[in-house]
């Protein structure tokens, strides 16, 4: 069964920086896009960052453009966020997801159970 | 940017009850629109992808339709397990790929 562990979340001062990973397994890591999601607490969800299956592209949400990095190993079936110039409005739990289909179409078929992130001082 | 403007923003029904979910897009997005299921201290759960097409595994009162900019979600019979924050969420093209502001369902 898909499984998606993510860890590396905890609490940083504004400025700081955090790498958080998503351990996957269960199907083919190496064929699917994946994502990063994240909802401010009593919030509601805000895509962040998406990596292709190859990491050959990547984008990001405007909120977080310069500042975090998605990045992926195939070999470890692991995804990573790093978050620098952390910003208090960055408080939230991470999710990472995994795309539906190999080919085209952004549906989030399966989810970790987050990391929560705080930033503050 | 393409915004989604989801209504209600909560609901109370009681169990049995129809229920149903709106949602609007700032653009035409054809069918590319998917419902969400969270509950509370939960990751979200797929329910419907492509605006109509029911995820492996989920009850049958779940439904979606609808094209263009407007879509709709129903549970059919509202169960006590369904009281969550239920989420539309597109796909068009290019990023960002952007949610509804959230449906949270109690039961009355």
């Amino acid at each position: 069964q898909v499984q998606l562990v993510e860890s590396g979340g905890g609490v940083v001062q504004p400025g700081g920086s955090l790498r958080l990973s998503c351990a996957a397994s269960g199907f083919t890591f190496s064929s699917y896009g994946m994502h990063w999601v994240r909802q401010a607490p009593g919030k509601g969800l805000e895509w962040v960052a998406f990596i292709r299956y190859d990491g050959s592209n990547k984008y990001y949400a405007d909120s977080v453009k310069g500042r975090f990095t998605i990045s992926r190993d195939n070999s470890k079936n692991t995804l990573y966020l790093q978050m620098n110039s952390l910003r208090a409005e960055d408080t939230a739990v991470y999710y990472c997801a995994k795309d539906l289909r190999v080919v085209r179409g952004v549906i989030f078929h399966y989810w970790g159970q987050g990391t929560l992130v705080t930033v503050s001082s | 940017d393409i915004q989604m403007t989801q209504s209600p923003s909560s609901l109370s029904a009681s169990v049995g009850d129809r229920v149903t979910i709106t949602c609007q897009a700032s653009q035409d997005i054809s069918n590319y629109l998917n419902w969400y299921q969270q509950k509370p201290g939960k990751a979200p759960k797929l329910l419907i992808y492509d605006a109509s097409n029911l995820e492996t595994g989920v009850p049958s009162r779940f439904s979606g339709s609808g094209s263009g900019t407007d879509f709709t979600f129903t549970i059919s019979s509202l169960q006590p397990e369904d009281i969550a924050t239920y989420y539309c969420q597109q796909y068009d093209n290019l990023p960002p790929w952007t949610f509804g502001q959230g449906t949270k369902v109690e039961i009355k």
